[in-house]
């Protein structure tokens, strides 16, 4: 089993839906990272998390420590919104201290 | 744009030969990190150099090394290729090592052994 796992893996919508992307890891973190990916391979990082709720334009990102499960929401969709979003921790103890480890990625298709 | 650059874009090699990936960090950001993309998979953490001493290593074997220089730039090296090392590869950089330094991603070099 994976330490970050992502779901969907692929998801499709239409312009203007709400859409949520769901993370849960499985180690201790000190944060956990939301990039999106765009093809040709640019990763720009969207949020960083290590409690509560961050909120930026139309994109939100939640965490629930204990629960360890975080969400990408993103409220009024848009085709430029089509990239793949990649969950990633920061590892708190053990063999992920002090790494990045990344989820496999949530391939999202926004349709006009 | 993240002021982050690598250089080549592309390459192509052949199994066994060697390979040196170079990574241009933003100014003033004494942390870069290295990460292997396979297709279809998330990125996997290679290793991480703070100040020019290495500062983490994730699973890889003692053939990847690298360096990090006081102009802030920084190379990855690859000896006695494999199929396997075919791969998007991306370096970032941060301010510091925190987990709450935001990274900064370069564009990639896409690898293919031959």
């Amino acid at each position: 089993k994976n330490e970050v796992e992502q779901s969907p893996q692929n998801l499709t919508a239409q312009e203007g839906e709400f859409i949520t992307i769901n993370c849960s890891y499985s180690v201790g973190i000190s944060a956990l990272h939301w990039l999106q990916q765009h093809p040709g391979g640019g990763i720009v990082s969207l949020f960083m998390l290590s409690s509560g709720k961050k909120k930026h334009g139309r994109l939100i990102a939640t965490i629930n420590i204990q629960e360890k499960h975080s969400s990408l929401h993103i409220t009024a969709s848009h085709p430029r919104d089509s990239a793949v979003y990649i969950c990633a921790v920061f590892g708190a103890g053990g063999t992920s201290y002090g790494k990045l480890t990344f989820g496999q990625g949530t391939i999202l298709t926004v349709h006009p | 744009e993240t002021g982050v650059t690598q250089s080549p874009t592309h390459l192509i090699k052949t199994r066994g030969q060697q390979v040196t990936l170079r990574c241009s960090s933003q100014s003033g950001h004494n942390t870069v990190s290295w990460y292997q993309q396979a297709l279809g998979q998330g990125p996997q953490f290679i290793f991480q150099y703070y100040r020019e001493e290495e500062n983490g290593r994730g699973n890889f074997p003692p053939r990847f090394s690298g360096l990090q220089f006081p102009n802030y730039s920084s190379e990855l090296n690859v000896n006695a290729l494999e199929l396997d090392d075919s791969a998007l590869y991306l370096c970032a950089s941060s301010q510091g090592p925190s987990s709450t330094d935001t990274q900064y991603f370069g564009p990639g070099t896409r690898l293919t052994v031959l």
